[in-house]
């Protein structure tokens, strides 16, 4: 049973390129969440998606940054024109749909590493 | 969101019980005490959680103070595998997004 897969698993870009960090769930979940780890620092919570709908943006950077999880496919985070600043660790974790009570127990990838030079 | 106080640091000798505090004085009733840990270079990992009673698992032990104020998450042999940064966790009710603290760096000593 694979886990949440997470590619690139290292992302170098250049400032003013685009960024598309993918991430696969584990099977059977539907809910997608993405996590930032700046250099030294804690996690930080970005969004939450479920099939083909946005249910919490609201740790997203108001510009540049975007999510989708289509029917199809993974789940993208997408960064446009990248600046040094989003150099960090992105992790992507999935949960089932709530069945029981601990609705609240997310399971991580490995995480992109993604580098602005 | 209800805030959780652990130590920054921790060490333990290597085959020894370690036990990592958790403060959470503002806990709410429908609030689930959860814990996870990261590993160097890897994504967080999720450890146990629970309510009210005491929880095992094969990774863990989480105790909980009969009041919900504190939990303590017990290693009950740590091994250097388990060297990592623990983050106690409070949620379940007021939506899906887990808000990480600082979190505990335990360090183990072999």
């Amino acid at each position: 049973n694979a886990g949440v897969m997470q590619n690139p698993r290292h992302l170098v870009r250049r400032r003013g390129q685009e960024a598309r960090l993918r991430c696969s769930p584990m099977k059977g979940h539907s809910h997608v969440y993405w996590y930032r780890q700046l250099p030294e620092e804690g996690l930080k919570f970005m969004v939450y998606l479920q099939k083909e709908n946005i249910i919490d943006e609201s740790g997203m950077p108001k510009e540049r940054f975007s999510a989708e999880f289509p029917k199809e496919g993974p789940s993208i985070l997408r960064i446009q024109q990248v600046v040094r600043g989003d150099s960090a660790a992105y992790f992507c974790a999935s949960s089932p749909v709530d069945r029981g009570k601990a609705k609240n127990i997310q399971y991580f990838g490995a995480g992109t590493r993604l580098s602005v030079l | 969101d209800a805030k959780t106080t652990q130590p920054n640091s921790m060490e333990s000798n290597e085959e020894e019980p370690v036990h990592l505090p958790c403060n959470h004085s503002t806990i709410s009733g429908t609030d689930y005490i959860h814990w996870y840990r990261q590993l160097p270079s890897q994504g967080p990992e999720y450890v146990i959680h629970g309510l009210t009673s005491n929880v095992n698992n094969r990774m863990a032990s989480l105790a909980i103070a009969e009041d919900r104020k504190s939990s303590t998450l017990i290693l009950h042999r740590a091994t250097l595998r388990d060297a990592a940064v623990y983050y106690c966790i409070l949620g379940g009710s007021s939506g899906d997004k887990l808000t990480f603290g600082t979190g505990t760096r335990l360090a183990v000593r072999p």
